[in-house]
C-alpha cells in the first residue's frame, strides 16, 4: 500500500482537461512543499513533470501544472494530448527519516 | 548531453549477491546526487536512497535501509546498487536517477536511466 493516494484512473478527451489528486497526511504532503510528478510511458523511465508542487523542469510544457491545499496535492493536465497517455505518480518528500514517498500512480487515459 | 547508462539485466538465484551499474556521463559526476528507484512487476515506484559521489554521503529509506548498499566509484563515474543475498522479492526493475538541483530537501529526479530489470528465480 502506497504512502500517498492517488486514484488509479483519470480520463479525458482531446483538448479537454483531467487533474489528479495525490491524498497525504501532514508527516509529507501537507507539510513541505516538496511535492512532484512523473510521468511514465510503457516500458520508459519516469520523466519529471513538476517539482516543488508547481514548478516546472525546462521542456516540460505549460500544459502541466501543480497545486496543492493541505493534505492533498493536485497535477492538472490542460488541452489533453494523445502523448499524455500515460501513467503519473506523485511523491513527496516525507521528512528526514523516510526521505520520500510515492503514490500508487494514475493511469491517464486520451478518449 | 547528461547520460546515465545501467548495466544488463540480470537473472540470479536466491541468496547470490549482485551488483548493477549506472554510468554518468555529459556532467560533473561529483557535483550532483545519484539515487535509486524500484518498480516491481506491474507496480509503482519506489525510493531507495541516494548518494552524494563528493563525498560518499549515502541517505537510504527505512525501507531498504540494510537490504541493498549503494556505492559510487568517481574515477568511472559509476553509482552502484547492490545485494549480498537476492531474495524473489527483489525481482523489479531498477532505475538510477540524477538528483535535480532543487530546495534542500527536494529530493527529485532530473535525468534517468533506462533501467536494469533484476529477476531472482530458483
Amino acid at each position: 500500500q502506497s504512502a500517498l493516494t492517488q486514484p488509479p484512473s483519470a480520463s479525458g478527451s482531446p483538448g479537454q482537461s483531467v487533474t489528479i489528486s495525490c491524498t497525504g497526511t501532514s508527516s509529507d504532503v501537507g507539510g513541505y512543499n516538496y511535492v512532484s510528478w512523473y510521468q511514465q510511458h510503457p516500458g520508459k523511465a519516469p520523466k519529471l513533470m513538476i517539482y516543488e508542487v508547481s514548478k516546472r523542469p525546462s521542456g516540460v510544457p505549460d500544459r502541466f501544472s501543480g497545486s496543492k491545499s493541505g493534505n492533498t496535492a493536485s497535477l492538472t493536465v490542460s488541452g489533453l494530448q494523445a502523448e499524455d497517455e500515460a501513467d503519473y505518480y506523485c511523491s513527496s518528500y516525507a521528512g528526514s527519516n523516510k526521505y520520500v514517498v510515492f503514490g500508487g500512480g494514475t493511469k491517464v487515459t486520451v478518449l | 548531453e547528461v547520460q546515465l547508462v545501467q548495466s544488463g539485466a540480470e537473472v540470479k538465484k536466491p541468496g547470490e549477491s549482485l551488483k548493477i551499474s549506472c554510468k554518468a556521463s555529459g556532467y560533473s559526476f561529483t557535483s550532483y546526487w545519484i539515487g535509486w528507484v524500484r518498480q516491481m512487476p506491474g507496480k509503482g515506484l519506489e525510493w531507495m536512497g541516494i548518494i552524494y559521489p563528493g563525498d560518499s554521503d549515502t541517505r537510504y529509506s527505512p525501507s531498504f535501509q540494510g537490504q541493498v548498499t549503494i556505492s559510487v566509484d568517481k574515477s568511472i563515474s559509476t553509482a552502484y546498487l547492490q545485494w549480498s543475498s537476492l531474495k524473489a522479492s527483489d525481482t523489479a526493475m531498477y532505475y538510477c536517477a540524477r538528483r535535480l538541483r532543487c530546495g534542500s530537501d527536494c529530493y527529485d529526479f532530473d535525468y534517468w536511466g533506462q533501467g536494469t530489470l533484476v529477476t531472482v528465480s530458483s
